[in-house]
């Protein structure tokens, strides 16, 4: 059974205070691993899709990368508006569209 | 350019009753998929249609059950409902053959008194 683990499960950081958010991972073949952002009551918003071990993505002060059992989101000198929920999920390498499977996500809270 | 579009936002129900929520997904996808999640928790996949059919289909009872028509929008409706069912629910559309990921709507909260 395909499995997402993501620690901690809540994480306070200081404005500029730089971390890493983490998910383990098993899947029986992995055809993507996929970080979205979702802001309390809203949907969850893509950021990054990694699709094999040591793959790297940037956008702004988030970086993602990718092993063959976890993928870390680091956040680099952080902002009151990355507070939010950080999903991790990861879809199987499978004939059709096969759904994710999510973890339960990382509550990250930036004080100014 | 759209995105996902999902109907109502909010309601509340009693337990027992019957609910209907909806979605039109991002233009150029053909398929829909629906998840659960609850307060605290990460999405759950219900179920995904595309061609009109339910094409798979997660751990949940068969009160949950679903539609989608010809212009690709679906529906999610969900019989007897139970106090447990109070939740965000969640539409996702993609394309058929996948690899991308999922973009989301904004959700329907479902409270269930």
């Amino acid at each position: 059974e395909d499995q997402v683990t993501q620690s901690p499960e809540a994480l306070r950081l200081q404005e500029g205070e730089s971390s890493s958010l983490n998910c383990s991972y098993t899947v029986s073949g992995l055809r993507g691993l996929f970080w979205y952002r979702q802001d309390p009551g809203k949907g969850p918003e893509f950021l990054f899709t990694l699709y094999s071990a040591g793959e790297e993505k940037e956008k702004e002060r988030l970086k993602a990368t990718l092993t063959k059992k976890e993928s870390f989101l680091h956040i680099t000198a952080p902002k009151p508006e990355d507070s939010a929920t950080y999903l991790c999920a990861v879809q199987a390498l499978n004939s059709g569209n096969t759904p994710l499977v999510f973890g339960k996500g990382t509550r990250l809270s930036v004080i100014a | 350019d759209a995105g996902v579009t999902q109907s109502p936002t909010h309601l509340i129900k009693t337990r027992g009753q019957q609910v209907t929520l909806r979605c039109s997904p991002k233009s150029g996808h053909d398929t829909v998929s629906w998840y659960q999640q609850a307060l605290g928790q990460g999405p759950q996949f219900i179920f995904q249609y595309y061609e009109e059919e339910e094409r798979q289909r997660g751990n949940f009872p068969d009160r949950f059950s679903g539609h989608q028509f010809p212009n690709y929008s679906s529906e999610l409706n969900v019989n007897a409902l139970l106090l447990g069912d109070s939740a965000l629910y969640l539409c996702a559309s993609s394309p058929r053959w996948g690899g991308y990921g999922y973009t989301f709507g904004s959700g329907t909260r479902l409270t269930v008194v």
